[in-house]
């Protein structure tokens, strides 16, 4: 067990939906990233938040979006649902910036968009 | 060109035995190489990570990193049949605080 926390466990959607995704970071963790993993691909980087600022993000459209709060826990908010969008979402926690902390994974949330 | 290469595999290797999963990256500034297990179903779970050139050993894994040839390898020694899964490498961006990019992982079977 990592210590991060991920809700819900599943989700389905329909197309045109909103969806938000939530992830409690390990304790004493200040950086949460967030990953899109589609079925037999690797996880594909979304964003980054550290200390509730957006630290990078991936090639990922606006209608995704996200928060960190003062905890350090984080949302991922996904509008107008595609049906590609359907993947195991990933958050992983770590601590600061510097290049080469590990990241721990929390356990993901299954969404199907139908 | 794929920042983080990977066979997919299938890997089958027989109870035992050794298992050697390899990777390959792109950008040379990157420094921190990890290897995460992911069951079938499951999320990623750290198996190892490495910063220098050279061999580190962990139990029945050794991680191994080649710079110049910008290469990274697993080998797990006396294979399970519990070390069935799909193996991902994963590289810090460089310049980016502590952003990854992924292989698409390898899938591995010990058999017994």
């Amino acid at each position: 067990e990592t210590g991060v926390t991920q809700s819900p466990t599943h989700l389905i959607k329909t197309r045109g939906q909103q969806v938000t995704l939530r992830c409690s970071s390990q304790s004493g963790h200040n950086t949460v990233s967030w990953y899109q993993q589609a079925l037999g691909q690797g996880p594909q980087f979304i964003f980054q938040y550290y200390r509730e600022e957006e630290n990078g993000r991936g090639n990922f459209p606006p209608r995704f979006s996200g928060l960190q709060f003062p905890n350090y826990s984080s949302e991922l908010n996904v509008n107008a649902l595609e049906l590609d969008d359907s993947a195991l979402y990933l958050c992983a926690s770590s601590l600061g910036l510097a290049g080469g902390e590990t990241q721990y994974f929390g356990p993901g949330t299954r969404l199907l968009v139908l | 060109q794929k920042e983080v290469e990977q066979n997919s595999g299938p890997l089958s290797v027989p109870e035992g035995a050794i298992a050697s999963l390899n990777c390959t990256y792109s950008d040379r500034g990157s420094q921190s190489f990890f290897w995460y297990r992911q069951y079938s179903g499951k999320s990623p779970e750290l198996i190892m990570f490495i910063y220098s050139n050279g061999d580190k050993e962990d139990g029945r894994f050794t991680a191994q990193l080649n710079k110049a040839s910008q290469y990274v390898s697993l080998l797990i020694r006396d294979s399970q049949p519990s070390d069935s899964a799909t193996y991902l490498c994963a590289v810090n961006i460089p310049n980016t605080g502590n952003q990854f990019y992924f292989g698409t992982g390898t899938s591995l079977t010990v058999i017994p």
